[in-house]
């Protein structure tokens, strides 16, 4: 069964601390991506890779980073974490080709105190 | 650019009950459509897809969705709604080519089932 994982379900971090978000794909796909969902607002991107080392801005780019060394593994950093990050954090891959659609990760739920 | 409404943002009913749920889209040709679940507490899975051809399409649990190019909808349908089934629903629209698949989601509807 392919899978996207995500390291963590909950996390519990300081305002200011430099938090790293995991997520890990089998699938050998090539696009990666990172969402936050908050009630009201669905999901937001944040960043995209389509290959490794590259990367794009989402809509929401602002306060985090990310990073792709290899090809299952997308991770979201947040260099200094801040109360208005506290989230649902979501992992997605796909391969390149819209009829594929994407998989999910179930998701990390971060809170900043 | 693409965009993907979902208008009701909570919906409630009873077990045993049809259901549909709306979306419509915005799109220039024909896009890809998806509905995806979210249980709480879980990430997405894929309900179904459609591409082409039979405008009614077929998914896990029980779910129908049906294509109205006229429309410029994709309404997610049960015939017969169980309690299992109360959830976060999201519809998303994607670009009909290979270049790339950027999904754009819609804001979601929240399902409630009455016992």
């Amino acid at each position: 069964d392919v899978k996207v994982t995500q390291s963590s379900r909950y996390l519990v971090k300081r305002t200011g601390e430099k938090v790293f978000l995991e997520c890990v794909q089998d699938m050998d796909h090539e696009n990666m991506f990172w969402y936050r969902q908050d009630p009201g607002l669905g999901l937001r991107l944040i960043y995209f890779s389509y290959d490794v080392k590259m990367k794009e801005k989402g809509d929401i780019p602002e306060g985090y980073s990310v990073s792709r060394e290899k090809k299952e593994r997308f991770s979201l950093i947040l260099e200094s974490a801040s109360t208005n990050q506290t989230s649902m954090y979501l992992c997605a891959s796909s391969l390149t080709g819209a009829n594929y659609g994407y998989t999910f990760g179930s998701g990390t739920r971060l809170t900043v105190v | 650019a693409q965009s993907v409404t979902q208008p009701d943002i909570h919906i409630t009913v009873s077990e045993g009950a049809s259901l549909e749920l709306r979306c419509n889209y915005s799109y220039g040709a024909t896009p890809y459509l998806f509905w995806y679940v979210q249980s709480p507490g879980q990430g997405l899975q894929l309900l179904l897809k459609y591409f082409s051809g039979d405008t009614l399409v077929q998914g896990i649990k029980g779910f129908e969705a049906e294509f109205k190019r006229s429309q410029s909808s994709f309404n997610l349908r049960k015939p017969s709604v169980h309690w299992s089934d109360a959830a976060e629903y999201f519809c998303a629209v994607g670009p009909n080519n290979n270049a790339g698949n950027m999904l754009t989601f819609g804001g979601g509807t929240r399902l409630m089932v009455k016992p």
